[in-house]
């Protein structure tokens, strides 16, 4: 079956620190990729993804590039913000699956 | 205007009692679905509806009974809740094969606590 695998957390950085959250996946067919951003008391929201290999999703300064060969789809930014603390999912969605799979979340907390 | 509209937002009851968590979506999708998120913020897949119909039942208690009226709503109905139904509920919606290339767009949440 499908499944993901991210960085755990929690994530501690200062403010204009670059970030990474590692993640990688198993999955059947060609999935697209997704990051999704909670923030604090709100529902998930998609932040980028990449619906097929060498694409790159880019989004509020976040990026991430779908490697096939390494089945990967780690997250950068290259100057953090304060209001960039969140929770951060990784998420795949197969063409033949029925539902998304998201990983299990990663806390950012970014201090001034 | 909200594009998945959950209620109640907060919900605080006792053990043993019965309630229903109401979603509704305006953005023309096909699909549903109900995910409850513990307190380490893992995400968990409940149920899953397209067009009325399920497609997703993932080892849910049979306490738990979604029903959908319509395609733009799903509604959650929980029997005898226990303490471990404590958790935030999330409602989400997707256009499956669509142009949006499944992308689900969620509710705010529900934040159930059984006392």
């Amino acid at each position: 079956g499908n499944s993901v695998t991210q960085m755990e957390g929690p994530v501690t950085l200062s403010e204009e620190a670059f970030l990474t959250i590692n993640c990688t996946y198993t999955a059947t067919g060609y999935p697209s990729l997704f990051w999704y951003v909670q923030y604090p008391g709100e529902g998930l929201q998609l932040l980028l993804k990449a619906t097929k290999a060498d694409d790159k999703g880019s989004n509020k300064g976040f990026e991430a590039t779908y490697r096939k060969e390494t089945t990967s789809f780690h997250l950068e930014k290259g100057s953090v913000q304060v209001s960039d603390s969140a929770v951060y999912f990784c998420a795949l969605r197969s063409t033949n699956a029925g539902k998304s799979t998201f990983g299990d979340g990663t806390t950012l907390t970014v201090k001034p | 205007d909200t594009a998945v509209s959950q209620t109640p937002k907060y919900l605080v009851t006792q053990m043993g009692n019965d309630k229903s968590i109401k979603c509704e979506q305006n953005l023309g999708h096909d699909t549903m679905y109900w995910y409850k998120q513990d307190s380490k913020k893992f995400l968990k897949i409940m149920f899953s509806y397209n067009n009325k119909e399920l497609i997703i039942n993932e080892t849910v208690p049979n306490r738990f009974s979604p029903k959908s009226p319509d395609k733009a709503h799903l509604n959650l109905h929980i029997n005898s809740l226990e303490l471990g139904d404590s958790a935030v509920y999330f409602c989400a919606s997707s256009l499956v094969g669509g142009a949006g290339e499944n992308i689900q767009y969620f509710g705010a949440g529900t934040r159930l606590s059984v006392l």
